[in-house]
């Protein structure tokens, strides 16, 4: 079975500082990856999605994140991030032979920006 | 327009009573999933379904119940078994046949308070 671990459970930044979100699974076939938004008060979102090819994948909003197979992680990231940029966010996996599509999620990281 | 829907969007019980929650979606999708939301742990999955009367436990499924007698429907029914009910669940759909990269959707969840 897969893992999901999401090292940072809270995160403070300021406007227009740099934004990245670690996430590392464990699992030892091949995954399709996910980063799932939930601002408040609204439904789970998706951001982006990695199922093969360039593992620089580019999402909704500016945000991109990298897979990189060797070190079994996923990261998040945004240039700059803004005051509605505030939410929590989710990295998900689920095995590329699920038929099921279920995910396994991380525990989420908690963004806030201070505006 | 398309989507799932959850209700309650809040819901209190007493101890020992058993509370049914409802999603419903119309985007045709053939798998609809239940998820459990705790703060810190992410969302854990309860049950899914990937076509109308069959469904599959998750990896928190006890003291829970799900029927899929529609393809649109997939009520969970929290039992009094279930030992710590409080929490915010959530119902997602997805369309099977694309593969496990398919993306999956969700509704806007329940809160459930036992007291």
């Amino acid at each position: 079975a897969q893992s999901v671990s999401q090292h940072n459970h809270h995160v403070i930044l300021s406007e227009a500082a740099s934004l990245e979100l670690g996430c590392n699974y464990s699992y030892g076939g091949t995954v399709n990856l996910f980063w799932y938004v939930q601002y408040p008060g609204q439904h789970l979102q998706l951001l982006l999605k990695y199922f093969s090819g360039d593992p620089l994948v580019k999402g909704i909003k500016g945000f991109e994140a990298e897979f990189i197979k060797s070190k079994f992680s996923f990261n998040l990231r945004k240039p700059s991030v803004q005051w509605s940029d505030t939410a929590e966010y989710f990295c998900a996996v689920n095995a590329a032979n699920n038929a099921g599509n279920m995910l396994t999620f991380g525990g989420g990281t908690r963004l806030m920006v201070k505006p | 327009d398309g989507g799932i829907t959850q209700s309650p969007k809040y819901l209190f019980r007493k101890e020992g009573q058993n509370v049914t929650l409802s999603c419903e979606q119309n985007l045709n999708h053939d798998a609809m999933y239940w998820y459990r939301q705790d703060p810190g742990q992410g969302l854990r999955l309860i049950y899914y379904s990937q076509i109308v009367n069959d469904f599959q436990k998750g990896d928190i499924a006890e003291g829970y119940s799900v029927s899929r007698e529609k393809k649109e429907s997939f009520p969970l029914t929290v039992t009094s078994a279930q030992k710590n009910p409080t929490a915010f669940y959530l119902c997602a759909s997805t369309q099977t046949g694309g593969g496990p990269g398919n993306t999956i959707y969700f509704g806007e969840g329940s809160w459930l308070t036992v007291v």
